[in-house]
């Protein structure tokens, strides 16, 4: 079955950075877009970019252009999102998302479990 | 870039209730919008994509319609276990801001 499964919660300073993994399984990993979106305490769903597993090529919006790196390791089937230069608004759960690579399929179908980031000094 | 408002931002309905949700596009989306339900501390769940198809596994009181700009995502008879939020989302990745489903 599928599944995607994050890393743990983090707790960074201001101004550090962080990574996030995603290791996905039960299916072929270079076949979807892994995107990533995140929730900040109480807030609604805010989509933050996204990686072709296959080309390693990405789109990230553009709020976060310059502070979020995305890579994937396709040995290990794992995606990770990095964001540096971190504030106290970027405390929020994030999460990877699936999206076939199908150009029509423009729907998240599978989610990771969800890692919250918190910033704190 | 097209913006998404969804409605209401909240609403409070019985069991048994019709519930109907709204997202409007400020653009044509042909039919490329999807819904999306969230419950307290867990990942969004997809329940309908390309405006009216049901994901493998969601009952069928839930069900969704529309295209171009004007969509609906209705819950047939309400259930105590639909309490949560539900998010349309559009194929260019931006979600709507999400409607809290709570029981009266």
């Amino acid at each position: 079955q599928v599944q995607l499964v994050q890393s743990g919660a983090e707790v960074k300073k201001p101004g550090a950075s962080v990574k996030v993994s995603c290791k996905a399984s039960g299916y072929t990993f270079t076949g979807y877009y892994m995107h990533w979106v995140r929730q900040a305490p109480g807030q609604g769903l805010e989509w933050m970019g996204r990686i072709n597993p296959n080309s390693g090529g990405t789109n990230y919006a553009q709020k976060f252009q310059g502070r979020v790196t995305m890579t994937r390791d396709t040995s290990i089937s794992t995606a990770y999102m990095e964001l540096s230069r971190l504030r106290s608004d970027d405390t929020a759960v994030y999460y990877c998302a699936r999206r076939d690579i199908v150009a029509t399929k423009y729907y998240f179908d599978y989610w990771g479990q969800g890692t919250l980031v918190t910033v704190s000094s | 870039d097209i913006q998404m408002t969804q409605s209401p931002s909240s609403l409070s309905a019985s069991v048994g209730d019709r519930v109907t949700i709204t997202c409007q596009a400020s653009q044509d989306i042909s039919n490329y919008l999807n819904w999306y339900q969230q419950k307290p501390g867990k990942a969004p769940k997809l329940l309908i994509y390309d405006a009216s198809n049901l994901e493998t596994g969601v009952p069928s009181r839930f069900s969704g319609s529309g295209s171009g700009t004007d969509f609906t995502f209705t819950i047939s008879s309400l259930q105590p276990e639909d309490i949560a939020t539900y998010y349309c989302q559009q194929y260019d990745n931006l979600f709507g801001g999400g409607t809290k489903v709570e029981i009266k």
